[in-house]
């Protein structure tokens, strides 16, 4: 069975450019979350999708960040502006269901913002 | 506010040793909790599942237990090997509807041959 699938892996960009990160879930799974993983500190949900619908954007910074996942199964994540607190690992993951599910994850896109 | 503690933030033991990783959470109201390792460079890998109902989770060497009234969970790693050096994280879910995970900051575990 395939897994989460990122790309890309690495992007360097300077600050107040734009950014997008692309995430295919594994097969058949209706939940896909974005998380962000700054440098020595766990990740942090931005934003959780159920099929095509959000379920949860509460710590998602909505004037620079938006995400989409219009067909309900990829998703991407784009940052505009980018600022150079933004730098960090993007993480997709993806569960079956809505719930306190077990989650699985991607390699991660790892953004530098210089 | 659910917040998620691991102590200590660094480990290195010799090959062989018997380990444990202790998370702490403030509030006990919690669903399930998940174990994951993340090796340096890479995403996350699931390792265990601990359901809210279950005081214990067995994956070959590895044994994950669970205390909701003091808000404490262990992972304890058997026979230690090289293999197993990574950063471990226990990260819990607070609620019902919705699958968000609040991660602790992780252990670094490193094993020396």
């Amino acid at each position: 069975e395939a897994g989460v699938a990122q790309s890309p892996r690495y992007k360097i960009i300077e600050k107040r450019q734009s950014v997008a990160f692309w995430c295919n879930p594994i097969s058949g799974h209706a939940t896909l979350y974005w998380y962000q993983q700054i440098l020595g500190q766990g990740p942090k949900l931005l934003i959780q999708f159920q099929n095509n619908g959000v379920v949860d954007d509460s710590q998602l910074p909505k004037d620079r960040f938006s995400a989409e996942r219009l067909k309900g199964v990829d998703s991407t994540l784009k940052i505009q502006p980018a600022k150079l607190e933004d730098s960090a690992v993007y993480l997709c993951a993806s569960s079956w269901g809505q719930g306190p599910l077990e989650q699985y994850f991607g390699p991660g896109t790892r953004l530098t913002v210089t | 506010k659910q917040e998620v503690t691991q102590i200590p933030a660094a480990l290195s033991v010799p090959e062989g040793e018997n380990l444990v990783l202790n998370c702490s959470f403030t509030d006990s109201a919690i669903y399930n909790l998940q174990w994951f390792r993340q090796d340096p460079g890479k995403g996350l890998t699931s390792l265990l599942l601990i359901q809210s109902s279950q005081r214990e989770q067995t994956s070959g060497r590895l044994n994950a237990s669970l205390d909701k009234s003091s808000g404490r969970s262990t992972l304890y790693i058997a026979a230690s090997q090289p293999g197993d050096s990574a950063t471990y994280l226990c990260a819990v879910f607070s609620s019902s509807n919705t699958g968000k995970l609040i991660f602790g900051q992780g252990t670094t575990l490193q094993v020396k041959p």
